[in-house]
């Protein structure tokens, strides 16, 4: 079955890096396009990122482009989300999606999550 | 780009029917494919409704998802309710800048 896994989260300092993984497995990861989604403590669900298939496309929301970096190694099945001068408002819990099929974004498939805090 | 609108809170008593509604700002609701998410308390969140209609295997039909193009909206209806669908629901769309998720609905059985 299909399993997203997070991992990488943490606290941080404002302004420092920090880089996201998930491991993807139970489907063959090169096919589809994925997601980094955010949600922060009792707010609602936020789109952080998505990626193509086959890694060509890039798209971000907000004013998020510029801090924030999506990217994938197929040979490892991992999603990556490299974050930048990170604020205090970045702090949430960082979940890893797929989409339904190559060319059909929608989120079909969650990850649990991994949690960013960013604090001084 | 553009905003989903979801409405706060619907309630209703285990059995009744509930429809929450997601509007979309600017642009054809119909242009591109809507999703919908369940996320109980402390959980992830989970598919309910993909490609504006679609149930993901192991979805109740009790869950159905419509488009409503004269309110440029789509709806999500949960019928025969039953206390385990307590939980926040969101909407989500996209277009050729990014994605966008709805502001999320709580949805309360009585």
């Amino acid at each position: 079955q299909v399993q997203l896994v997070e991992s990488g989260g943490g606290v941080v300092q404002p302004g420092r890096s920090l880089r996201l993984s998930c491991a993807a497995s139970g489907f063959i990861f090169s096919n589809y396009a994925m997601h980094w989604v955010r949600q922060a403590p009792g707010k609602g669900l936020e789109w952080v990122a998505l990626i193509s298939h086959d890694g060509t496309i890039k798209n971000y929301g907000g004013s998020l482009k510029g801090r924030f970096a999506i990217s994938r190694d197929t040979s490892k099945n991992t999603l990556y989300l490299q974050m930048n001068s990170l604020r205090p408002e970045d702090s949430a819990l960082y979940y890893c999606a797929r989409a339904r099929g190559t060319y059909s974004p929608g989120i079909l498939y969650w990850g649990r999550g991994t949690l960013v805090a960013v604090s001084s | 780009n553009f905003m989903l609108t979801q409405p706060h809170s619907v309630s209703d008593s285990p059995g009744k029917t509930v429809t929450i509604s997601c509007t979309r700002s600017s642009g054809n609701i119909a242009s591109n494919y809507v999703q919908w998410f369940q996320q109980r308390p402390g959980s992830p969140p989970t598919t309910v409704i993909y490609e504006d209609n679609q149930r993901p295997s192991g979805v109740p039909d009790r869950f159905s998802g419509s488009i409503v193009s004269s309110s440029n909206s789509a709806s999500l209806t949960i019928s025969g309710l039953k206390t385990e669908d307590e939980a926040d629901y969101y909407c989500q769309s996209y277009d050729s800048d990014g994605h966008v998720f709805g502001t999320g609905t709580k949805v309360t059985v009585l």
